[in-house]
């Protein structure tokens, strides 16, 4: 079945970057893109970027710019996301989501990945 | 990017309808047909109910419908049922190529 699955929690101290990853697998890794968005604790959902699986374009949040870095690795069909600097203002779930064009939605979620930043 | 602006917060009976609106400008809802709706119960993932507007996805009870007037969206549940009682959260594509989320609205079952 599709699906997308993410890799597993993580603690980093401030300062330190993360890197989680997305594997896709049930469907043609390069005919749709992927969208990262994350959820601080208790807080509503914050739309961080999109990365072309096709060409590797990327598009950032303005919030994010200079801190995060979207690729991805088709002879796996993997994304990934890492972000720099992290502060404790970064714990939160991450998701990776599927969309297949502009108004198409995010059709498939990655179960989420849990990041705490904490000295 | 600003975030559109939903209620925090509706609720409802069993059987009842409610509508959730999502407000933005017309650098996102107002100028895309590219409005989304997705319902997130309690630590899961969020889950596509509405797309490009009003087009529900395959499995998406038809109770789900989905509109747009201008610069807001709206999101209309109806026969509510217990199950539905969950976070639901708008987006939308924005003139700066990028997306753009609701604050989240809690829909509470009476």
């Amino acid at each position: 079945q599709v699906q997308l699955v993410q890799s597993g929690a993580d603690v980093k101290k401030p300062g330190a970057s993360v890197k989680v990853s997305c594997k896709a697998s049930g469907y043609s890794f390069l005919t749709y893109d992927i969208t990262w968005v994350r959820q601080a604790p208790g807080q509503g959902l914050e739309w961080m970027g999109w990365i072309s699986a096709n060409n590797g374009n990327t598009k950032y949040s303005q919030n994010l710019q200079g801190r995060v870095t979207m690729t991805t690795d088709t002879s796996t069909s993997t994304a990934y996301m890492e972000l720099r600097s992290l502060t404790s203002d970064d714990t939160a779930v991450y998701y990776c989501a599927r969309v297949e064009y502009i108004g198409s939605g995010m059709d498939v979620w990655g179960q989420g990945t849990t990041v705490t930043v904490s000295s | 990017q600003s975030a559109l602006t939903q209620p925090a917060s509706v609720s409802g009976s069993p059987g009842q309808s409610i509508t959730i609106s999502c407000t933005g400008t017309s650098s996102d809802v107002g100028g895309y047909s590219s409005v989304s709706w997705y319902q997130q119960h309690p630590g899961k993932a969020p889950k596509l109910m509405i797309y490009d507007v009003d087009n529900r996805p395959s499995g998406v009870s038809n109770r789900f419908s989905g509109s747009k007037s201008g610069n807001t969206a709206s999101l209309t549940v109806s026969g509510l049922q217990a199950e539905d009682e969950a976070d639901y959260y708008c987006s939308s594509y924005t003139s700066s190529s990028v997306w753009v989320f609701g604050g989240g609205t809690k829909l509470t079952v009476l």
